[in-house]
């Protein structure tokens, strides 16, 4: 069952611009939010958290904002960089001593020069 | 600091065959685990160790995949016997405690093929 879901296979944004990558959830008992980047032939790499009791949380290019009354949330990259060219994972955890996350499919983000 | 490492990095193996893959997590990690990650999907989790002792395998499918961690260090998965559909990639990582804001490392993963 897909209870995380990152609807966006791929996106592509000018060097410079807003990136923003969206994830939906269904189970309402989710409470711990990760984003993961993976560039090929690595493994995921941890990149921003948030806990249900905050709305945004930020690290510097890299900001994640959550709505749980729409079971939402949401990675902004600004400014984007070609670097930051991978696939963004977003996943989702129950409870503080639950380390069993549900990842989403997976968003391929492209930053062109 | 060494990060995960996993081995081989990739495994052709035809159906019904056996395989094993290999982890060795970071120094002092605790915790271990296993995802399975078929392409087009994010990982799932296989099994998780707290130490040498399973602390969730409820998504491993136990007729055929197992996993032990002993001396709570290196870690090996095996699968026997072999389907098409365990053609995957084998993602390891390691974290200091069992605790969700525990930042996980992942290893690079072992790309599985079965023919």
């Amino acid at each position: 069952d897909q209870q995380v879901k990152q609807n966006s296979p791929s996106l592509s944004v000018q060097e410079g611009r807003i990136s923003i990558l969206n994830c939906d959830y269904t189970n309402s008992m989710f409470d711990y939010f990760l984003w993961y980047k993976k560039y090929p032939a690595e493994g995921p790499t941890f990149l921003i958290s948030i806990s249900s009791i905050k709305d945004k949380n930020e690290d510097g290019r890299f900001t994640v904002f959550l709505n749980k009354s729409a079971k939402h949330l949401s990675l902004h990259i600004v400014p984007s960089q070609p670097g930051d060219s991978a696939v963004y994972f977003c996943a989702a955890s129950q409870g503080v001593n639950n380390n069993d996350m549900r990842f989403g499919a997976g968003t391929r983000l492209t930053v062109k020069p | 600091e060494a990060g995960v490492a996993q081995s081989p990095r990739y495994k052709i193996i035809e159906k019904r065959q056996s395989v094993a893959f290999w982890c060795n997590p970071i120094s002092g990690h605790a915790t271990l685990y296993w995802y399975q990650q078929i392409l087009g999907q994010g990982p799932k989790l296989l099994i998780q160790f707290q130490n040498n002792g399973v602390v969730d395998d409820s998504q491993l499918p136990k007729d055929r995949f197992s996993a032990e961690r002993l001396k709570g260090v290196d870690s090996t998965l095996k699968i026997q016997p072999a389907k098409l559909e365990d053609s995957a990639v084998y993602l390891c990582a390691s974290s200091l405690g069992q605790f969700v804001q525990e930042t996980q490392y992942f290893g690079p993963g072992t790309r599985l093929l079965v023919l």
